[in-house]
């Protein structure tokens, strides 16, 4: 069955500190790919996501992300951390790719904390 | 253009109350989908219904029902609750074909609180 793995339940960095949140996946084939991100008392919002093509991809507030086959991975990446990406982010996988019985399923979560 | 309108948004029940968490969509997708949130749990599939008249467990189905009353509506229903169904419920539809416009929309979901 597939599933979704963040290693890490907590990460804190300072402000203007760069940023990598890990993801890794485990699907038989290529997965669609989904990086949300969560504040306190909130719904989510999708920061971005990949299907195919360019392994880089580009989302919205300054983030991207890597898709890495060899390593079943899609790390979530940002040059320089402001206050407020402090929330919860979320990896998710998306299977069977586009199929009528596609389903989202989530990693457990990141928290981050930025230090001022 | 509403997206997906979960009611009500906050809800206290006690052990053994009957609920229905309602879900209402005007995107016309034909996929919905309904998680639960837990604190160091990520969301969790309870049930999703791939069409109308269609609908199939997911994670977590246990002690909730499902109904897909038209393409729009998708309710959720627990029985008798309890504790351990404190939650935040989240709905959720999936738009297909091409993947320029291909994704999933959240509702703001419904917190929950069985005590």
């Amino acid at each position: 069955a597939q599933s979704v793995t963040q290693p890490d339940i907590h990460i804190t960095v300072s402000e203007g500190a760069s940023l990598e949140l890990r993801c890794n996946y485990s699907y038989g084939a290529t997965p669609y790919l989904f990086w949300y991100v969560q504040s306190p008392g909130q719904g989510l919002q999708l920061l971005l996501k990949y299907f195919s093509g360019d392994t880089l991809v580009q989302g919205i507030k300054g983030f991207e992300a890597e898709f890495k086959r060899s390593q079943s991975s899609f790390n979530l990446r940002k040059p320089s951390v402001h206050w407020s990406d402090a929330a919860e982010y979320f990896c998710a996988v998306d299977t069977p790719a586009g199929g009528s019985q596609g389903n989202l399923i989530f990693g457990k979560g990141t928290k981050l904390s930025v230090k001022p | 253009n509403a997206g997906v309108t979960q009611t009500p948004k906050f809800q206290v029940l006690k052990t053994g109350q009957s609920m229905t968490l309602q879900c209402a969509q005007d995107m016309n997708h034909n996929s919905m989908y309904w998680y639960r949130q837990d604190p160091g749990m990520g969301l969790r599939l309870i049930y999703y219904s791939a069409s109308e008249g269609t609908t199939d467990k997911g994670e977590v189905p246990n002690g909730y029902n499902v109904s897909r009353l038209n393409k729009r509506e998708f309710s959720l229903r627990l029985e008798s609750a309890a504790p351990s169904q404190t939650s935040v419920y989240f709905c959720a539809t999936r738009r297909q074909g091409s993947t320029t416009n291909y994704g999933y929309t959240f509702g703001s979901g419904t917190r929950l609180t069985v005590v």
